[in-house]
């Protein structure tokens, strides 16, 4: 399976949209991009996943580039309860024996 | 509905002792994940079982670890002769109904601290 890059840590203002981007140059056409989260002392929470075409639902939206080697999460009106670890991995039809990367830790500020 | 419930929520324990962690997942799920976090990093998988498959015990770290799944629902995760290393947060998850795509859901985790 394909591995991810992200980004440490990144800040975001309360209110604005925060941009979590994800690169993933390795994915192969049969892998689907997931996006969890996880607040401290929780377990992962399911955001969002896609296969080529850009996914939106409640939560968040997700981006997918054309050649699918990266992705960006879009949370559009981030809240101070937005702050967690987000973490982008890349699947084969929910086969999860991945090893996760260590995520970006996101900070919403008041 | 109920989701993933993991006890305990929390386990110190002395090394060398065994330790059990037991994973109650979402009813009707097939597949049942369980990962190990230590801090600050991201989830190491352990092992996956699905329906009545043999499970994929390739994750697991040594033969002190082992897993089983009674009756496809319950699972209980054994630690033997615990060392300090296995101190990590135990996670188990569960996904089901029928897309080959469906997200994982998970537990809080079982945190275990060997001293």
């Amino acid at each position: 399976d394909a591995k991810t890059t992200q980004p440490p840590s990144m800040d975001c203002a309360e209110g604005r949209a925060a941009n979590l981007p994800c690169n993933h140059s390795t994915i192969s056409g049969n892998e689907y991009v997931y996006w969890y989260r996880q607040i401290h002392s929780q377990g992962p929470q399911y955001i969002i996943h896609g296969l080529k075409n850009n996914e939106t639902n409640e939560m968040a939206s997700l981006i997918i580039t054309e050649d699918r080697k990266s992705s960006t999460l879009i949370l559009p009106h981030a809240t101070l309860r937005d702050t967690a670890v987000y973490y982008c991995i890349v699947s084969q039809r929910s086969n999860y024996q991945l090893i996760w990367g260590a995520g970006t830790k996101l900070i919403i500020k008041p | 509905g109920a989701g993933v419930s993991q006890s305990p929520s929390n386990k110190v324990t002395e090394k060398g002792k065994d330790v059990e962690l037991r994973c109650d997942p979402i009813s009707g799920h097939t597949a049942l994940y369980w990962y190990r976090q230590s801090l600050g990093q991201g989830l190491e998988f352990l092992i996956y079982f699905q329906g009545n498959s043999a499970p994929d015990k390739s994750g697991l770290p040594s033969d002190r670890f082992s897993a089983e799944r009674t009756g496809g629902s319950v699972s209980t995760l054994t630690i033997q002769r615990t060392q300090q290393e296995d101190s990590a947060v135990y996670l188990c998850a569960s996904y089901g109904g029928g897309r080959g795509n469906s997200p994982l859901h998970f537990g809080n985790g079982t945190r275990l601290t060997v001293t």
